[in-house]
């Protein structure tokens, strides 16, 4: 069974570092195809893909973001953690984790995480 | 990025109609679209991915098709827990993800 967990901070001041964990299991990040991204959600409004980590290491973000964002993998402990630098009230979201599958040409999101909100505020 | 644009971004329906979504593609994107729904305060769960499959669990009720810049999510016989948000997501451009800005289905 492939269960996913977002877990960090529910208040994180502007110009701080916003450090996300997520913490799974059904699955190894270690074994081929596997990858996990993160997501996020603005309150009451649509999703945005923000970075992903596949198992060979390679990490990919969002070009609108990449410079903010780190998107790191354990796998002995199963987590993968995304730290967003200089976080400003603009970034407060519900941030999902999510394995993503491959078939037929086509990725997607098969399991996600419950989610965890992030408010950004002084 | 590839913009996807749903449409419409409302409708009401009744339990037991059939309704039909759409997601426009703003350029080719084959068949690399996935439907996905949300109820509030819960994570999207996947319905359909490569625009047509069915996802394992997912009822036969929910269908897709399309390809190109097109692409329908059909709901026939609706039922009291099909009421929630709609989301598609292009994964054509990888791994520069885009979801459409989603489609509220509720009860008329």
């Amino acid at each position: 069974q492939v269960t996913l967990k977002e877990s960090g901070p529910a208040l994180v001041q502007p110009t701080q570092t916003l450090t996300l964990t997520c913490t799974f299991s059904g699955f190894s990040l270690s074994t081929p195809q596997m990858r996990v991204s993160w997501i996020r959600q603005p309150p009451g409004k649509a999703l945005e893909w923000v970075a992903r980590i596949d198992w060979d290491g390679d990490k990919f973000y969002n070009t609108s973001l990449k410079t903010r964002l780190t998107i790191s993998g354990d796998t002995s402990k199963n987590q993968v953690v995304l730290t967003m630098t200089n976080v400003d009230p603009l970034d407060t979201a519900t941030y999902y984790c999510a394995r993503i599958s491959l078939a037929t040409g086509s990725f997607f999101f098969d399991y996600w995480g419950p989610g965890i909100l992030v408010t950004v505020s002084s | 990025d590839i913009p996807l644009t749903q449409s419409p971004s409302s409708l009401s329906a009744s339990v037991g109609d059939g309704v039909t979504i759409t997601c426009r593609a703003s350029q080719d994107i084959d068949r690399s679209l996935s439907w996905y729904q949300q109820k509030p305060g819960q994570a999207p769960k996947l319905l359909i991915y490569a625009a047509s499959s069915l996802h394992s669990g997912v009822p036969s009720r929910f269908s897709g098709s399309g390809s190109g810049t097109e692409f329908t999510l059909r709901i026939s016989n609706l039922q009291p827990e099909d009421f929630a948000t709609y989301y598609c997501q292009q994964s054509y451009l990888n791994p520069m993800y885009t979801f459409g800005q989603g489609t509220k289905l509720d009860i008329k």
